[in-house]
């Protein structure tokens, strides 16, 4: 089976703090992603990445940076952390992009107050 | 552009009642896939099934059926005598194999809440 994990199912974290949230997937998947959920919006892409060190905006990258050094581990990182990135981040994996489902991870909350 | 769009923001159901989940997507390509994911409570989706542009052939998997029809560009999911376990959030997403910068996307509709009632 596939296993995405995250590394926190929890976080609280001040305005202005560089926050860093890490997936690990154990399928040796090529790809990566990073999602955000909110209620009325649905699931909408952050980044995704196709290959170690290669990442492609989604639709929503403002405020947000990733990393991607090693193939089974995924970053996103928050720079300054504001309110409005209070969110479900949803972090998932396929082998091929477009035709392969994506198996995801728990999510992580994160509350910026 | 691609889009999904699930109209039923909520359904309530009482247990053991059949209920469908209703699913429509526009695309402009001939080659497209079609998925379905449950969200349960717990947050974590899980993937429930894949269908490609190419297979109509409607699917069966104990209480879960879909329906995929492309002349009404529908992929519609029916869960028959719903249980209490089935309440959850249910998204239906698209893969349009296009070119350039988002095309590796899934687009997701905004999700159906099924409730249960026992």
């Amino acid at each position: 089976d596939v296993k995405v994990t995250q590394s926190s199912r929890y976080l609280v974290k001040r305005t202005g703090e560089k926050v860093f949230l890490e997936c690990v997937q154990d399928m040796d998947h090529e790809n990566m992603f990073w999602y955000r959920q909110d209620p009325g919006l649905g699931l909408r892409l952050i980044y995704f990445s196709y290959d170690v060190k290669m990442k492609e905006k989604g639709d929503i990258p403002e405020g947000y940076s990733v990393s991607r050094e090693k193939k089974e581990r995924f970053s996103l990182i928050l720079e300054s952390a504001s309110t409005n990135q209070t969110s479900m981040y949803l972090c998932a994996s396929s082998l091929s992009p477009r035709v392969d489902e994506q198996y995801f991870g728990p999510g992580t909350r994160l509350t910026v107050t | 552009a691609q889009k999904v769009t699930q109209a039923q923001t909520e359904i309530s159901v009482v247990e053991k009642e059949d209920v469908t989940l209703d699913c429509v997507y526009e695309t402009r390509d001939t080659t497209y896939y079609l998925f379905w994911y449950k969200q349960p409570p717990s947050g974590e989706l899980v993937f429930l099934i894949r269908r490609n542009s190419f297979d109509e052939q409607n699917e069966i998997s104990g209480r879960y059926s879909w329906n995929f029809q492309k002349s009404t560009s529908s992929f519609n999911f029916t869960i028959t005598a719903s249980q209490v376990v089935d309440s959850a959030v249910y998204f239906c997403a698209l893969s349009d194999p296009g070119s350039g910068a988002g095309s590796y996307q899934l687009t997701f509709g905004k999700g159906t809440k099924l409730s249960v009632i026992p």
